[in-house]
Protein backbone atom coordinates (compact mmCIF):
# COMPACT_ATOMS: atom_id res chain seq x y z
CA UNK A 1 0.00 0.00 0.00
CA UNK A 2 1.12 3.65 -0.18
CA UNK A 3 2.99 4.76 2.57
CA UNK A 4 3.49 9.12 2.43
CA UNK A 5 6.13 10.45 4.86
CA UNK A 6 6.49 14.37 5.34
CA UNK A 7 9.40 16.38 6.73
CA UNK A 8 9.79 18.91 8.67
CA UNK A 9 7.58 17.79 11.93
CA UNK A 10 7.59 21.19 12.69
CA UNK A 11 8.37 24.21 11.26
CA UNK A 12 8.86 27.77 12.56
CA UNK A 13 9.02 30.90 10.59
CA UNK A 14 8.96 34.76 10.78
CA UNK A 15 5.56 36.81 9.54
CA UNK A 16 6.69 37.13 5.80
CA UNK A 17 9.14 34.34 5.19
CA UNK A 18 8.52 31.67 3.20
CA UNK A 19 7.90 27.92 4.12
CA UNK A 20 8.36 24.59 2.27
CA UNK A 21 7.12 21.12 3.08
CA UNK A 22 8.06 18.44 1.25
CA UNK A 23 6.26 15.03 1.46
CA UNK A 24 7.51 11.55 -0.21
CA UNK A 25 5.11 8.67 -1.48
CA UNK A 26 5.86 5.31 -2.11
CA UNK A 27 2.82 4.35 -4.42
CA UNK A 28 4.15 5.20 -8.21
CA UNK A 29 0.30 4.54 -9.34
CA UNK A 30 -0.60 7.44 -7.16
CA UNK A 31 -2.25 10.28 -9.35
CA UNK A 32 -3.89 12.53 -6.75
CA UNK A 33 -2.02 14.68 -4.10
CA UNK A 34 -4.02 16.77 -1.83
CA UNK A 35 -2.53 19.45 1.12
CA UNK A 36 -5.01 19.33 4.12
CA UNK A 37 -5.01 21.93 6.75
CA UNK A 38 -5.74 21.75 10.15
CA UNK A 39 -5.97 24.55 13.00
CA UNK A 40 -6.01 23.76 16.46
CA UNK A 41 -9.35 21.96 17.48
CA UNK A 42 -10.55 22.22 14.41
CA UNK A 43 -11.26 19.66 11.06
CA UNK A 44 -8.68 19.26 8.46
CA UNK A 45 -9.58 21.44 5.56
CA UNK A 46 -8.63 20.79 1.93
CA UNK A 47 -6.44 23.59 0.88
CA UNK A 48 -5.02 22.83 -2.76
CA UNK A 49 -4.60 19.80 -4.43
CA UNK A 50 -2.72 18.65 -7.66
CA UNK A 51 -2.63 15.97 -10.13
CA UNK A 52 -0.11 14.26 -12.00
CA UNK A 53 -0.73 15.65 -15.29
CA UNK A 54 0.79 18.76 -13.94
CA UNK A 55 4.34 19.89 -12.18
CA UNK A 56 3.08 22.69 -10.10
CA UNK A 57 -0.31 24.50 -9.34
CA UNK A 58 -0.85 27.80 -7.59
CA UNK A 59 -3.09 29.62 -5.66
CA UNK A 60 -2.49 32.95 -4.10
CA UNK A 61 0.17 32.61 -1.57
CA UNK A 62 0.34 28.61 -2.00
CA UNK A 63 1.70 26.21 -4.28
CA UNK A 64 2.41 22.73 -4.74
CA UNK A 65 5.31 21.51 -6.83
CA UNK A 66 5.36 17.80 -8.02
CA UNK A 67 7.97 15.46 -9.21
CA UNK A 68 6.22 12.18 -10.23
CA UNK A 69 9.58 10.46 -11.29
CA UNK A 70 11.68 11.48 -7.93
CA UNK A 71 7.85 10.89 -5.97
CA UNK A 72 7.97 13.54 -4.35
CA UNK A 73 5.71 16.90 -3.95
CA UNK A 74 6.07 19.85 -1.80
CA UNK A 75 3.92 22.74 -0.50
CA UNK A 76 4.79 26.27 -0.61
CA UNK A 77 3.79 28.98 1.30
CA UNK A 78 4.93 32.55 0.52
CA UNK A 79 4.44 36.15 2.69
CA UNK A 80 3.26 33.84 5.77
CA UNK A 81 0.99 35.24 8.06
CA UNK A 82 -0.08 34.18 11.82
CA UNK A 83 -2.83 32.83 10.33
CA UNK A 84 -1.17 30.43 8.64
CA UNK A 85 -0.37 28.75 11.74
CA UNK A 86 -2.07 25.09 12.03
CA UNK A 87 -0.53 21.30 11.11
CA UNK A 88 -0.08 20.51 7.47
CA UNK A 89 -0.97 17.18 6.08
CA UNK A 90 -0.23 16.17 2.56
CA UNK A 91 -1.54 12.90 1.22
CA UNK A 92 -1.57 10.56 -1.90
CA UNK A 93 -4.04 8.45 -3.30
CA UNK A 94 -3.61 4.78 -3.15
CA UNK A 95 -3.02 3.75 -7.25
CA UNK A 96 -4.69 0.16 -6.83
CA UNK A 97 -7.58 2.11 -5.25
CA UNK A 98 -7.73 5.38 -6.20
CA UNK A 99 -10.70 6.05 -3.91
CA UNK A 100 -8.85 6.43 -0.82
CA UNK A 101 -6.14 8.82 0.48
CA UNK A 102 -2.94 7.85 2.42
CA UNK A 103 -2.33 11.04 4.98
CA UNK A 104 1.67 11.95 5.66
CA UNK A 105 1.92 12.17 9.99
CA UNK A 106 1.91 16.01 9.42
CA UNK A 107 3.39 19.47 10.23
CA UNK A 108 3.20 21.80 12.48
CA UNK A 109 3.76 25.18 11.05
CA UNK A 110 4.25 28.70 13.45
CA UNK A 111 4.29 32.03 12.31
CA UNK A 112 6.05 34.16 14.46
CA UNK A 113 4.53 38.00 14.52
CA UNK B 1 -26.53 22.45 3.51
CA UNK B 2 -24.84 22.38 7.15
CA UNK B 3 -21.79 20.24 6.16
CA UNK B 4 -20.61 16.90 7.39
CA UNK B 5 -22.20 16.55 11.03
CA UNK B 6 -21.16 14.12 13.77
CA UNK B 7 -22.73 13.56 17.44
CA UNK B 8 -21.70 13.27 19.53
CA UNK B 9 -19.48 15.99 19.80
CA UNK B 10 -17.55 14.66 22.75
CA UNK B 11 -17.97 11.39 24.80
CA UNK B 12 -16.28 9.88 27.96
CA UNK B 13 -16.95 6.34 28.73
CA UNK B 14 -15.20 3.44 31.15
CA UNK B 15 -13.56 1.31 29.55
CA UNK B 16 -15.74 -2.18 28.66
CA UNK B 17 -18.72 0.19 27.48
CA UNK B 18 -19.74 0.09 24.29
CA UNK B 19 -19.77 3.27 22.09
CA UNK B 20 -21.55 4.56 19.17
CA UNK B 21 -20.58 7.63 16.97
CA UNK B 22 -22.63 8.71 14.13
CA UNK B 23 -22.21 10.81 11.35
CA UNK B 24 -24.68 12.33 8.80
CA UNK B 25 -22.44 13.46 5.40
CA UNK B 26 -23.22 16.15 3.18
CA UNK B 27 -26.48 15.57 0.90
CA UNK B 28 -25.24 13.91 -2.52
CA UNK B 29 -21.84 12.74 -1.46
CA UNK B 30 -21.26 9.36 -2.51
CA UNK B 31 -18.48 8.87 -0.13
CA UNK B 32 -17.81 8.35 3.59
CA UNK B 33 -15.10 7.83 4.89
CA UNK B 34 -14.12 7.05 8.89
CA UNK B 35 -10.86 8.83 10.31
CA UNK B 36 -9.46 8.43 13.65
CA UNK B 37 -6.76 10.73 14.94
CA UNK B 38 -4.29 10.46 17.56
CA UNK B 39 -0.77 12.31 18.15
CA UNK B 40 1.18 8.89 17.44
CA UNK B 41 -0.44 7.64 14.95
CA UNK B 42 -1.81 10.71 12.79
CA UNK B 43 -5.14 10.29 10.76
CA UNK B 44 -5.66 7.13 9.71
CA UNK B 45 -8.55 5.72 7.55
CA UNK B 46 -10.39 3.03 9.73
CA UNK B 47 -13.02 2.47 6.34
CA UNK B 48 -14.42 3.64 3.76
CA UNK B 49 -18.42 3.54 2.17
CA UNK B 50 -19.09 3.84 -1.80
CA UNK B 51 -23.09 4.34 -2.19
CA UNK B 52 -23.47 2.85 1.49
CA UNK B 53 -21.46 -0.01 0.67
CA UNK B 54 -18.50 -0.83 2.95
CA UNK B 55 -15.41 -0.77 -0.08
CA UNK B 56 -12.21 -1.25 2.24
CA UNK B 57 -12.24 -1.84 6.12
CA UNK B 58 -8.92 -2.78 6.34
CA UNK B 59 -7.68 -0.29 8.30
CA UNK B 60 -10.09 -1.04 11.54
CA UNK B 61 -7.73 -2.31 14.16
CA UNK B 62 -9.48 -5.31 15.52
CA UNK B 63 -12.88 -6.83 15.67
CA UNK B 64 -14.31 -4.53 18.23
CA UNK B 65 -14.65 -1.68 15.98
CA UNK B 66 -17.42 -1.81 13.51
CA UNK B 67 -19.39 0.32 11.53
CA UNK B 68 -22.53 0.55 9.06
CA UNK B 69 -24.06 2.97 7.00
CA UNK B 70 -27.69 2.05 6.57
CA UNK B 71 -28.45 4.79 4.48
CA UNK B 72 -27.41 7.25 2.26
CA UNK B 73 -27.54 9.99 5.57
CA UNK B 74 -26.49 8.37 8.29
CA UNK B 75 -23.56 6.25 9.52
CA UNK B 76 -22.32 4.69 13.02
CA UNK B 77 -19.07 3.92 14.26
CA UNK B 78 -19.38 1.36 17.15
CA UNK B 79 -17.01 0.35 19.95
CA UNK B 80 -17.56 -2.69 21.71
CA UNK B 81 -16.03 -3.16 24.08
CA UNK B 82 -14.46 0.28 24.55
CA UNK B 83 -10.07 0.73 26.19
CA UNK B 84 -8.09 3.25 27.20
CA UNK B 85 -6.01 3.33 24.20
CA UNK B 86 -9.18 3.89 21.77
CA UNK B 87 -9.12 7.74 23.24
CA UNK B 88 -8.48 9.77 20.33
CA UNK B 89 -10.29 12.34 17.82
CA UNK B 90 -12.86 9.93 15.12
CA UNK B 91 -13.67 11.88 11.59
CA UNK B 92 -16.41 11.42 9.42
CA UNK B 93 -15.51 12.89 6.12
CA UNK B 94 -17.59 12.56 3.11
CA UNK B 95 -17.38 13.03 -0.86
CA UNK B 96 -18.81 14.17 -4.12
CA UNK B 97 -17.48 11.18 -6.48
CA UNK B 98 -14.05 9.49 -5.49
CA UNK B 99 -11.29 9.43 -2.92
CA UNK B 100 -9.90 11.91 -5.27
CA UNK B 101 -11.79 14.76 -4.98
CA UNK B 102 -11.87 16.84 -1.57
CA UNK B 103 -12.81 15.40 1.37
CA UNK B 104 -15.24 17.68 3.66
CA UNK B 105 -14.59 16.19 7.41
CA UNK B 106 -16.89 16.78 9.97
CA UNK B 107 -16.07 17.98 13.26
CA UNK B 108 -15.49 15.09 14.88
CA UNK B 109 -15.94 13.41 17.67
CA UNK B 110 -13.06 13.21 20.74
CA UNK B 111 -13.64 10.04 22.67
CA UNK B 112 -12.06 9.68 26.20
CA UNK B 113 -12.04 6.07 27.32
CA UNK B 114 -11.50 6.28 30.92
Amino acid sequence: GENVEQHPSTLSVQEGDSAVIKCTYSDSASNYFPWYKQELGKRPQLIIDIRSNVGEKKDQRIAVTLNKTAKHFSLHITETQPEDSAVYFCAANEGTSYDKVIFGPGTSLSVIP
Amino acid sequence: DAGVIQSPRHEVTEMGQEVTLRCKPISGHDYLFWYRQTMMRGLELLIYFNNNVPIDDSGMPEDRFSAKMPNASFSTLKIQPSEPRDSAVYFCASSLRTGMYEQYFGPGTRLTVT
